[in-house]
């Protein structure tokens, strides 16, 4: 079963539009991931937040939580081309399964 | 240095058929895992190896999956009589312990079972 689910499911903005998407999860965390993925391959860790955080950064990236409402979005600002893929939120149901929502597909058009 | 590799990255067999999927982690990467993703889904996981041994296999759909990792690095999967349900992108990770790493994941291996 499936631990997160990301909202929207799927995003279109335009080239330099921010995308925002959000996760929920179902049960007390240690952390929270994000993935991308492209063209439905492999996928690509972005980052981590950890359950005592709210905010982190990377480059153009923004992920807050919240775990009072167990929830965490993802910010991407000044979006490209390139930032076209699947987005997955992922928790941990144990010490080692990763656990990942359906994804929220984001298209940025030039 | 280099990532997660995973071989063949396309696999198209007949119904019935046996197939093997192998991947290689991140060297010194202790931690395997095994995940399975069907279109328009999150990936779900399979297997996890801690070394040699596999520690948790209870995400195998059925006694025809099966995972080995006999040095503790590479590992294949392996699918016996296959069927066209089984058809999806099969996706390994690796991470360097145990205990909530991050998961580096190779490009899948994309199986197509007709």
């Amino acid at each position: 079963s499936q631990q997160g689910e990301e909202d929207p499911q799927a995003l279109s903005i335009q080239e330099g539009e921010n995308a925002t998407m959000n996760c929920s999860y179902k049960t007390s965390i240690n952390n929270l991931q994000w993935y991308r993925q492209n063209s439905g391959r492999g996928l690509v860790h972005l980052i981590l937040i950890r359950s005592n955080e709210r905010e982190k950064h990377s480059g153009r990236l923004r992920v807050t939580l919240d775990t009072s409402k167990k929830s965490s979005s993802l910010l991407i600002t000044a979006s490209r081309a390139a930032d076209t893929a699947s987005y997955f939120c992922a928790t941990y149901s144990n010490d080692y399964k990763l656990s990942f929502g359906a994804g929220t597909t984001v298209t940025v058009r030039a | 240095g280099a990532g997660v590799s995973q071989t063949p990255s396309n696999k198209v067999t007949e119904k019935g058929k046996y197939v093997e999927l192998r991947c290689d982690p991140i060297s010194g990467h202790t931690a395997l895992y095994w995940y399975r993703q069907s279109l328009g889904q999150g990936p779900e996981f399979l297997i996890y190896f801690q070394g040699t041994g596999a520690a948790d296999d209870s995400g195998l759909p059925n006694d025809r999956f099966f995972a080995v990792r006999p040095e503790g690095s590479v590992s294949t999967l392996k699918i016996q009589r296959t069927e066209r349900g089984d058809s999806a992108v099969y996706l390994c990770a690796s991470s360097p312990g145990t205990r909530m790493d991050t998961q580096y994941f190779g490009p899948g291996t994309r199986l197509t079972v007709l």
